[in-house]
């Protein structure tokens, strides 16, 4: 069954430290793959998403991400956080073989930052 | 532009009661969503379209019905609400096919008493 972990619920980082939250997907096929960021009371915002091409994404707010086939993974970096950052994260993954495969989300990742 | 809009944003409900929640979008999206979001569990989908006139049952569809009778608009209906319905709502509107960028609504927060 087509799945996608990511395996810290919550994480703290100090201000200003360096962030790298996990993803992991399940699929045979490359995948379209996706980084949203909740803020507090808000819908979902798009970060990044990569569908081909160079494996590093950059995205808004100084994020990337980076694919890697052999780990089944697409994991979010941010080398500096500042305290709007403090959100939950949603990595989504579709699979690439058909335009009518769905999105499916992961269950979260809350960040909080540490003065 | 609006993007995605969502109406009411906050409901309390008493079991057995019924209510519509309605989504609009202005980006001339062919593609709608709604999901449920519950603590630990992420999104879920409930049910989808992929055009005006059309509907899709999604991961938990059960209990709830759906309608698009204008592109624009996407609504998500409760006949006769359940405790276990309690959840922020999203809904959400994407382009061309199911797997592009979705876009959000800020939500609507639902208690079933």
């Amino acid at each position: 069954a087509q799945s996608v972990t990511q395996p810290d619920i919550h994480i703290t980082v100090s201000e200003g430290a360096s962030l790298e939250l996990r993803c992991n997907y399940s699929y045979g096929a490359t995948p379209y793959l996706f980084w949203y960021v909740q803020s507090p009371g808000q819908g979902l915002q798009l970060l990044l998403k990569y569908f081909s091409g160079d494996t590093l994404v950059q995205g808004i707010k100084g994020f990337e991400a980076e694919f890697k086939r052999s780990q089944s993974s697409f994991n979010l970096r941010k080398p500096s956080v500042h305290w709007s950052d403090a959100a939950e994260y949603f990595c989504a993954v579709a699979p690439g073989y058909s335009s009518a495969s769905k999105i499916i989300f992961g269950s979260g990742t809350r960040l909080s930052i540490r003065p | 532009n609006a993007g995605v809009t969502q109406t009411p944003k906050f409901r309390v409900l008493k079991t057995g009661q019924s209510m519509t929640l309605l989504c609009a979008q202005d980006m001339n999206h062919e593609y709608m969503y709604w999901y449920r979001q519950d603590p630990g569990m992420g999104l879920r989908l409930i049910h989808y379209s992929v055009g005006e006139g059309t509907t899709a049952k999604g991961e938990v569809p059960d209990g709830y019905n759906v309608s698009r009778l204008k592109k624009q608009n996407f609504l998500l209906g409760l006949e006769s609400a359940a405790p276990s319905q309690t959840s922020v709502y999203f809904c959400a509107s994407s382009d061309r096919v199911l797997r592009d960028t979705q876009y959000f609504g800020p939500g609507t927060r639902l208690t079933v008493l």
